[in-house]
C-alpha cells in the first residue's frame, strides 16, 4: 500500500528566506505525488502535482516541489517564503494503478516569521 | 466557477445521535469524495463515488456511516449512531475525472463535535 511520511511538525523560516518541506513515500508502481495547502477553517487547495517528466514541478503561488526517485522524495520549496504562506501543508501520493486512493501525509505547519 | 459546497460548516452532537453533512461538488465534476480529517492528522478517504456508483468504500465504517449520491451530484454522508471518535472534519472533494491525474478540490469541511 502507498504512504507518505512528512518528518517535521513544523517548520520555522524568516520571510524572505528559502523554505523547504519535506516528504518521502512509498509505493508499489509510478507515483504520482501532490502537494496540498489548508488555511485555518478552510479546506485543502491544490499546489502542485508530479505525474511524470521533468523532476522540478512548478506550482501555484511561487511554490516548487523537486522529485527524487533514487531517495524517495518529493520535497516543497520556495526560494523566498512570506508571511502568507504560514499554513499546514500536506503531501499525497497515489499509486498508478487502477482506483488506487490519495493517501497524505501528517501535515507539517509552516510559521513564516516576519 | 463555483467551489465546492457543503454544510453545515459547524455540528455538535451527543453520543448516539446521528447526523447528517451534505455536499455539492464542483459542476459537471463526475468524482466525489468524502474524507475525515482528525486533529492532527492528515485526511483519510472514507469513501469516493464515480458519477452515482460507488467506487471504494474499503475505509468507510458501515456499521455506522453511510453516503450515497442518488443523482450523480450532490451527496449525504451520513452517521448513526456517533461516537466519541467521530469527532473529526469531514471534508468534500470533487474531481473531474477518474484516475490519478487530475487534482480534486476540497470544499471547506464541516468540524462535527461529539460529546
Amino acid at each position: 500500500a502507498q504512504s507518505v511520511a512528512q518528518p517535521e511538525d513544523q517548520v520555522n523560516v524568516a520571510e524572505g528566506n528559502p523554505l523547504t518541506v519535506k516528504c518521502t513515500y512509498s509505493v508499489s508502481g509510478n507515483p504520482y505525488l501532490f502537494w496540498y495547502v489548508q488555511y485555518p477553517n478552510r479546506g485543502l487547495q491544490f499546489l502542485l502535482k508530479y505525474i511524470t517528466g521533468d523532476n522540478l514541478v512548478k506550482g501555484s503561488y511561487g511554490f516548487e516541489a523537486e522529485f527524487n526517485k533514487s531517495q524517495t522524495s518529493f520535497h516543497l520549496k520556495k526560494p523566498s517564503a512570506l508571511v502568507s504562506d504560514s499554513a499546514l501543508y500536506f503531501c499525497a501520493v497515489r499509486d498508478s494503478g487502477g482506483f488506487q486512493k490519495l493517501v497524505f501525509g501528517t501535515g507539517t505547519r509552516l510559521l513564516v516569521s516576519p | 466557477e463555483a467551489g465546492v459546497a457543503q454544510s453545515p460548516r459547524y455540528k455538535i452532537i451527543e453520543k448516539r445521535q446521528s447526523v447528517a453533512f451534505w455536499c455539492n461538488p464542483i459542476s459537471g465534476h463526475a468524482t466525489l469524495y468524502w474524507y475525515q480529517q482528525i486533529l492532527g492528522q492528515g485526511p483519510k478517504l472514507l469513501i469516493q463515488f464515480q458519477n452515482n456508483g460507488v467506487v471504494d468504500d474499503s475505509q468507510l465504517p458501515k456499521d455506522r456511516f453511510s453516503a450515497e449520491r442518488l443523482k450523480g451530484v450532490d451527496s449525504t454522508l451520513k452517521i448513526q449512531p456517533a461516537k466519541l471518535e467521530d469527532s473529526a472534519v469531514y471534508l468534500c472533494a470533487s474531481s473531474s475525472q477518474r484516475g490519478p491525474y487530475n487534482e480534486q478540490f476540497f470544499g471547506p469541511g464541516t468540524r462535527l463535535t461529539v460529546l
